[in-house]
């Protein structure tokens, strides 16, 4: 299996917002409402930002958003903040309890 | 509040066997609800998915990996661990363990992750 393809890097302004794209297959990303999206701050875990696609976890800001069409899931984090800079990944349930990452994609706010 | 915490060595001679412990608080490995899952993330690269384990044993591997990793679970210990065989300098990786909701469908309590370097 093929890691997901995100951009190496997007970028944006304080208030702005940025979209990270996720692409994949119609065996992981368009076959399933299973997309996630995680957080990554350098030395650090990564931390679950959207399950489900586009479902955010309790205490995750409403600036973060995800949706899906096809095969491509994407992450919208509006209103950047400075402490919104970091890596993110995706991630998507691939069938027959198997799972990929994206190959991540680093926010830099401006 | 669930927490994760990875132990094992730092450092791996090659053709040897790596060996992590995941440790878990806060709750109950021995659970229907929950699988205890394996990521790993190489130096300056992304994340990859190894596997998971369920509370009654059962395990489930990324078919693209070669079947070198073991997932194994203690629920007296309230622990689940990582063997991998043979390794390389290719398995240098930070480890990371991960619960992984079946309802969510994600990860969503991480371990700190721990740095495993395989050289001589």
């Amino acid at each position: 299996q093929s890691a997901l393809t995100q951009p190496p890097s997007a970028s944006g302004s304080p208030g702005q917002s940025v979209t990270i794209s996720c692409t994949g297959t119609s065996s992981d990303v368009g076959g399933y409402n299973y997309v996630s999206w995680y957080q990554q701050h350098p030395g650090k875990a990564p931390k679950l930002m959207i399950y489900e696609v586009s479902t955010r976890p309790s205490g995750v800001p409403d600036r973060f958003s995800g949706s899906k069409s096809g095969n491509t899931a994407s992450l919208t984090v509006s209103g950047l903040q400075a402490e919104d800079e970091a890596d993110y990944y995706c991630s998507s349930f691939a069938g027959s309890n198997n799972f990929v990452f994206g190959t991540g994609t680093k926010v830099t706010v401006l | 509040q669930v927490q994760l915490q990875e132990s094992g060595p730092g450092l791996v001679k090659p053709s040897e066997t790596l060996s992590l412990t995941c440790t878990v608080s806060g709750g109950s490995v021995n659970t229907g609800s929950y699988f205890w899952s394996w990521i790993r993330q190489s130096p300056g690269k992304g994340l990859q998915w190894i596997g998971y384990i369920y509370y009654s044993g059962s395990t489930y591997y990324n078919p693209s990996l070669k079947s070198r990793f073991t997932i194994l679970v203690d629920t007296a210990k309230n622990q689940f661990s990582l063997k991998v065989n043979s390794v390389t300098a290719a398995d240098t990786a930070v480890y990371y363990c991960a619960r992984e909701s079946p309802t969510a469908v994600s990860f969503d309590y991480w371990g700190q992750g721990i740095l495993v370097t395989v050289s001589s």
